[in-house]
């Protein structure tokens, strides 16, 4: 099957620019998340969807990130305006599972930002 | 709280040795530990989990052990090989049924296996 696709592999911004990543899940994944990987650090999650209704968004910085998942499928994350510290690799993973098997996510190979 | 910072501790073995990565986790109302893989440019690969109600688990050439008293977590690795090295990460899920996926990770461990 194919894999999480994100795009685009790579953005350069300066701060206070804006920046949109874009993520397509495995098909029939109803589980989708947002992670971020500062450089030297693990995943932190961000957002999590369930369809396309939020489930977990308690570690969003809602005054500059925000999420969508239209129709339950692709997603997009967005960062308005970006800081220097906004700087690492959003990863994208998505679960078919429910229950204890959710904990199985398959990430794509996430989109690396750097702000200046 | 976790130590965080570029400096990732590190392992470097030979082909064909064992090897064995440690955790330290902090919740210990967590229901799931996972142990994932990120090779270099891709995402974390998933490799074994284990619950909290056992205290080892055994996979295709990997072995997890859970010291619960302790807070530890390790992954063992048989007959390492050079396709093994990559930046290996623990990961807790807490406590709650709604906590599935939801994976708080460690800082990793990064592995080098020598020809």
């Amino acid at each position: 099957e194919a894999g999480v696709a994100q795009s685009p592999r790579y953005k350069i911004i300066e701060k206070r620019q804006s920046v949109a990543f874009w993520c397509n899940p495995i098909s029939g994944h109803a589980t989708l998340y947002w992670y971020q990987q500062i450089l030297g650090q693990g995943p932190k999650l961000l957002i999590q969807f369930q369809n396309n209704g939020v489930v977990d968004d308690s570690q969003l910085p809602k005054d500059r990130f925000s999420a969508e998942r239209l129709k339950g499928v692709d997603s997009t994350l967005k960062i308005q305006p970006a800081k220097l510290e906004d700087s690492a690799v959003y990863l994208c993973a998505s679960s078919k599972r429910q229950g204890p098997g959710a904990n199985v996510l398959t990430f794509g190979a996430g989109s690396r930002l750097t702000v200046l | 709280g976790e130590s965080v910072g570029l400096h990732l501790p590190t392992l470097s073995v030979q082909e064909g040795d064992n090897s064995i990565i440690n955790c330290a986790y902090s919740n210990s109302a967590s229901d799931y530990f996972i142990w994932y893989k990120q090779e270099s440019g891709k995402g974390p690969q998933f490799i074994i989990d284990i619950r909290s109600n056992m205290d080892k688990r055994q996979g295709q050439r990997v072995t997890v052990l859970l010291n619960k008293t302790v807070k530890h977590l390790s992954l063992q690795i048989a007959a390492t090989q050079p396709g093994d090295s990559a930046v290996y990460f623990c990961a807790e899920n807490g406590a709650g049924g709604t906590s599935y996926g939801k994976l708080t990770f460690g800082q990793g461990t990064i592995l080098t296996v020598h020809p």
